[in-house]
């Protein structure tokens, strides 16, 4: 089945350093969602990127979607402590629709 | 305008017990998933389900697990004869039109069979 792997696992960064996650589907995706786990919530959606090579921003973070529609990027620049979280993205699997979770990137900012 | 939500935020079963976890998808929405999540892991998918129907039961366990999503009510996942392996953060999600749709999330219950 489909497999949705992302990197690093854990990430460690002093306050102001930049930060990316990286993201990469076993099959074409037709889109790729990410969302944000603060410790204790639940997930919250952050973006959709939809279109080969497709570029995102909002404010700090922007989101890449590669060319050939199998993985992207989430790139954090100068982070701050409310970034604190885990990054996870997600791709839809097969035809039924399910949407197929990565194991997420934990960022940890030290300020 | 409520979000999803789930009940019970917290839910300590004995072994052998059954456990149900509910969740009212927001409105408007007729798509909710189940997704369960061990502590420091990812989310696992568990079922897709709309009204009265399930879509796509491939992520749950063949034996124990249930989940329905009746024509009036919230949608219900069940456990049947808890062991101490199902103590997780279940999350439940509903979106407005099922595929390529953003997902909204409810709080989550946490699972603890003692």
């Amino acid at each position: 089945g489909q497999q949705v792997m992302q990197i690093p696992q854990y990430q460690h960064v002093q306050e102001g350093e930049d930060f990316t996650t990286y993201c990469n589907s076993s099959t074409t995706l037709s889109n790729i969602q990410w969302y944000k786990q603060r410790p204790g919530g639940h997930p919250v959606f952050l973006i959709q990127l939809v279109k080969s090579g497709e570029v995102k921003k909002q404010k700090r973070l922007t989101f890449q979607f590669g060319e050939a529609k199998k993985n992207s990027s989430l790139h954090i620049t100068a982070t701050q402590t409310t970034d604190v979280g885990t990054y996870f993205c997600a791709g839809y699997g097969g035809s039924q629709g399910n949407l197929i979770f990565g194991k997420g990137t934990k960022l940890s900012v030290k300020p | 305008n409520a979000g999803v939500m789930q009940n019970p935020r917290h839910l300590v079963r004995r072994r052998g017990q059954e456990a149900r976890l509910r969740c009212s998808p927001m409105k408007g929405h007729s798509h909710v998933y189940w997704y369960r999540q061990l502590p420091e892991e990812g989310l696992k998918f568990m079922v897709y389900l709309q009204k009265e129907n399930i879509i796509d039961e491939s992520g749950m366990p063949k034996e124990r697990f249930s989940a329905e999503f009746p024509k009036e009510g919230p949608s219900i996942l069940r456990i049947q004869q808890v062991v101490r392996g199902d103590s997780a953060a279940y999350f439940c999600a509903s979106s407005a039109a099922g595929e390529r749709s953003p997902l909204h999330f409810g709080n989550g219950t946490r699972l603890t069979v003692t």
